[in-house]
């Protein structure tokens, strides 16, 4: 049972462009959500991450969106930079504390920012 | 600190031989985290501990698997008469009490 899904197992966008990553969840408990961005030979790297209390979260070029209603969050990267190129990972928490404890993550989407 | 760091980066063994891994987690955080990754998928939760005591550990863990984190510093998992199904990148990453995750550049295991 795939608790965190993220469909789209690849994505391309123009460098300058917008990026957006997508990520559904299914289970009710989860309150702390996380992004991770993973490069080959590499463990990943947080990102950036939301609580449940918050519906955006912004760090640079990097935002984060939660539509709890919908079990949904999203990605935002502007704009996208070739560095940017990557698997992304979505992960979350039922922490119930706001901080990171057990993660369950998607399966990632591959991001290529195209010159 | 340079970060997480793990031991080896590549371990290749034959069926049914025992293997060892080892973390090294950045020296100030108290959570260290065991996950596993296959190809195509997220890393897979396995086990953690806030110092010396493991509080949790997936029904992924079974008894072949065993993880320990003596003095609250260093970890070990080891992987006793491995199997092809083992083969998988091995992560590790540590955290504070309240805080995101630092994970390590991962063990890749081959089970020939």
């Amino acid at each position: 049972d795939q608790q965190v899904k993220q469909n789209s197992p690849s994505l391309s966008v123009q460098e300058g462009r917008i990026s957006i990553l997508n990520c559904d969840y299914t289970n009710s408990m989860f309150d702390y959500f996380l992004w991770y961005k993973k490069y080959p030979a590499e463990g990943p790297t947080f990102l950036i991450s939301i609580s449940s209390i918050k519906d955006k979260n912004e760090d640079g070029r990097f935002t984060v969106f939660l539509n709890k209603s919908a079990k949904h969050l999203s990605l935002h990267i502007v704009p996208s930079q070739p560095g940017d190129s990557a698997v992304y990972f979505c992960a979350a928490s039922a922490s119930n504390t706001g901080t990171a404890s057990k993660l369950t993550f998607g399966t990632g989407t591959r991001l290529q920012v195209t010159l | 600190d340079t970060g997480v760091s793990q031991d080896p980066r590549h371990k290749i063994t034959k069926r049914g031989q025992n293997v060892t891994f080892r973390c090294d987690p950045i020296s100030e955080h108290n959570r260290l985290y065991w996950y596993r990754q296959t190809l195509g998928q997220g890393p897979e939760f396995l086990t953690y501990f806030q110092n010396e005591a493991q509080l949790e550990k997936s029904r992924l863990l079974s008894d072949r698997f065993s993880a320990e984190r003596p003095k609250g510093s260093f970890s070990t998992l080891e992987i006793q008469r491995t199997e092809q199904g083992d083969s998988a990148m091995y992560l590790c990453a540590s955290s504070l009490a309240k805080g995101g995750y630092t994970f390590g550049s991962g063990t890749r295991l081959t089970v020939v």
